[in-house]
Order: structure tokens, then sequence, then C-alpha cells
């Protein structure tokens, strides 16, 4: 499984957009990417999934580079609500497959 | 929306005593985990399960641990002889047999005390 590297920790204000950046160097070919958001004593919960190039839903932006090294979570307009843990995980598309986790990126929205 | 579901939310158990934490995984779901996190720890899989056997468990998962689709519906995880170190939220998760951008969603989780 390809190890992923994000920040510990970032601060944002409301009303502002947020970029959460992923490394994972050694992302295989056939790795999809994964976001989820965890709040405290809650399931994680699956913001965005992505291969390449640009996905969004009605959450997020997921965007990847060509080399796959790499992605950014985007979230726009953020509200205290969105303060959360935030995990990028890489993986196979295999049902069996579980996901590992790394610390994630604890977003503070700040008033 | 359909959901995971899991019950109890939390149970308090003596050192040694067996435990049944339940989920019920999103209907047409065919793919099932469990994970667990200790307070202030990472989310750290556990074992997962298709086709009523085990597909992959980790080092955490030795035979204290057992797990069960008891009726199609229910998803359990039994513990036995809990002890205080398994203390922690345990996490359901499933996935479908859906299209490849599929993945794995999670239930609220079951907050495990052992005294």
């Amino acid at each position: 499984l390809a190890k992923t590297t994000q920040p510990i920790s970032m601060d944002s204000y409301e009303g502002q957009e947020v970029n959460i950046t992923c490394s994972h160097n050694n992302i295989a070919t056939n790795d999809y990417i994964t976001w989820y958001q965890q709040f405290p004593s809650q399931g994680p919960r699956f913001i965005i999934q992505g291969y390449k190039t640009k996905v969004t839903n009605e959450v997020a932006s997921l965007f990847i580079p060509a080399d796959r090294k790499s992605s950014t979570l985007s979230l726009p307009r953020v509200s205290l609500s969105d303060t959360a843990v935030y995990y990028c995980l890489v993986g196979p598309d295999n049902y069996g497959q579980n996901f590992v986790f790394g610390p994630g990126t604890r977003l503070s929205v700040l008033p | 929306e359909p959901e995971v579901t899991q019950t109890p939310s939390h149970q308090v158990t003596q050192m040694g005593q067996e435990v049944i934490l339940r989920c019920v995984p999103i209907s047409n779901h065919l793919y099932f985990y469990w994970y667990r996190q200790i307070l202030g720890q990472k989310v750290e899989f556990l074992v997962s399960f298709y086709n009523n056997e085990i597909s992959e468990k980790s080092e955490i998962f030795d035979d204290q641990f057992s797990v069960e689709r008891p009726d199609g519906s229910n998803f359990t995880l039994k513990i036995r002889s809990t002890k205080l170190e398994d203390s922690a939220m345990y996490f359901c998760a499933s996935r479908g047999p859906g299209s490849s951008t599929d993945t794995q969603y999670f239930g609220p989780g079951t907050r495990l005390t052992v005294l």
C-alpha cells in the first residue's frame, strides 16, 4: 500500500477555501485516492474519491496531477462545522483491501 | 440515504467478559470490515469479510476476536475475554459490488469501555 504524507494540522477561517495536499510518491497504477472526514467519536465519512485529473462533488473537489504522486482536497468556503480530521487514503480498487489510515490532517476552522 | 448502523453505541464491560458488537451494513453491500480506534490514535484495520469468510485480517485480530454474519443482515464482532487495552471505538464498514469508484462506508461506531 502506498504511504501517504499530509500536514498534521491546518488552521483556517470561516468562508475561506481550504486546500489539503497529500503526497503519495509510490502510488501504484491501480491505486485510487480517497478522502475521508472524521469528527470526534464518529466514524470516518467518505468525502471524495478519484483516480486522475479533477473530481468534484457537492462537498469538495479533488485535484490529481498527471503524475499522481500527490493530490489536493479542496473545501470551498469552510464553516465551523468543517472542523475535523481529514484522511487521505491510497489503495487499489480491491474489495478485500482494507484502508490504512495515517494520522490525518486536523483542520481547525476559526470564526 | 442508506447508512451503516451499529449497536450498542456504548458498551461497558468487565475485564475477562465477552462482548458482541453488532453492525447492520448497507443492504446491498457484500464486503464488510471492522476497524478500531483507540482514543487519540489512528483508525486501525481489524478484519474484512466476504462471502461468509474472512478475506484479510490484521495482527490485532488474534484468537480473541471473531466475526460472523449470522442472518444475512447483521455483521458481528465478538471479543472473548476482554482486556483493558481493548477499550476503543469500533467501527464497522461496508462496501457494495458497485462501480470501481465505490468505497467503504463507515458506521457511527461502538465505544467499548473495559473496566
